[in-house]
């Protein structure tokens, strides 16, 4: 079965350190996204990509970044971890936009930034 | 500006009564329309979903959503709340991309 999965699923990594969250789905889907999940916030979103080599700013992109090399894969790069960067974070694929555009969502990884 | 908006933070409904949770939005034109489940730990299960048409949108669990234009709404109902219902809630909008309300915990009561 297509599946998207994120690892790792729980990250402890101290404040200004490189961290990279990695998504990859198998649903051959073309649309990717990145949320951040906070109490209060719902989901907001942090980068998306529309295909391979796209990739755009969300709500929330600062602090963060994202490549697109292949369709499958979708990595999220923190380039100095910060506090305010603790968070669950999901990962999200969906084909084109029509009324195939439901997102698929990863079981979150959980980022702690001490 | 785009925007969702689910005015009720928490809900508790008791087991068996029935269950409406809100969303209001702000977009450009009228957007693809979405409500998913998060039980806890979890990611998000997708409940429902509404693009073009009938109005009254059924989905999985029993649930329904309602669209009105007029109101720029999209409320979540189901007419008998099971113990397992109680979960996160949020409602989403959007085409390509999808921007999510900051979302509704239902609790259950026996």
């Amino acid at each position: 079965d297509a599946e998207i999965t994120q690892s790792p699923r729980h990250k402890i990594t101290e404040t200004g350190r490189q961290v990279t969250l990695a998504c990859h789905q198998t649903w051959n889907h073309n649309n990717m996204f990145w949320y951040r999940q906070d109490l209060g916030h719902g989901l907001r979103l942090i980068h998306y990509s529309y295909g391979v080599q796209d990739t755009n700013k969300g709500e929330v992109s600062d602090g963060y970044s994202v490549s697109r090399s292949n369709t499958e894969d979708l990595p999220l790069t923190l380039e100095s971890a910060a506090s305010s960067q603790t968070s669950v974070y999901f990962c999200a694929s969906s084909d084109r936009q029509g009324k195939n555009t439901e997102a698929f969502f990863g079981q979150g990884t959980r980022l702690t930034v001490v | 500006a785009q925007s969702v908006t689910q005015p009720d933070i928490h809900i508790t409904v008791s087991e068996g009564a029935s269950l409406e949770l809100r969303c209001n939005y702000s977009y450009g034109a009228t957007p693809y329309l979405f409500w998913y489940v998060q039980s806890p730990g979890q990611g998000l299960q997708l409940l429902l979903k509404y693009f073009s048409g009938d109005t009254l949108v059924q989905g999985i669990k029993g649930f329904e959503a309602e669209f009105k234009r007029s109101q720029s709404s999209f409320n979540l109902r189901k007419p008998s709340v099971h113990w397992s219902d109680a979960a996160e809630y949020f409602c989403a909008v959007g085409f390509n991309d999808m921007r999510f309300g900051a979302g509704t915990r239902l609790t259950v009561k026996p």
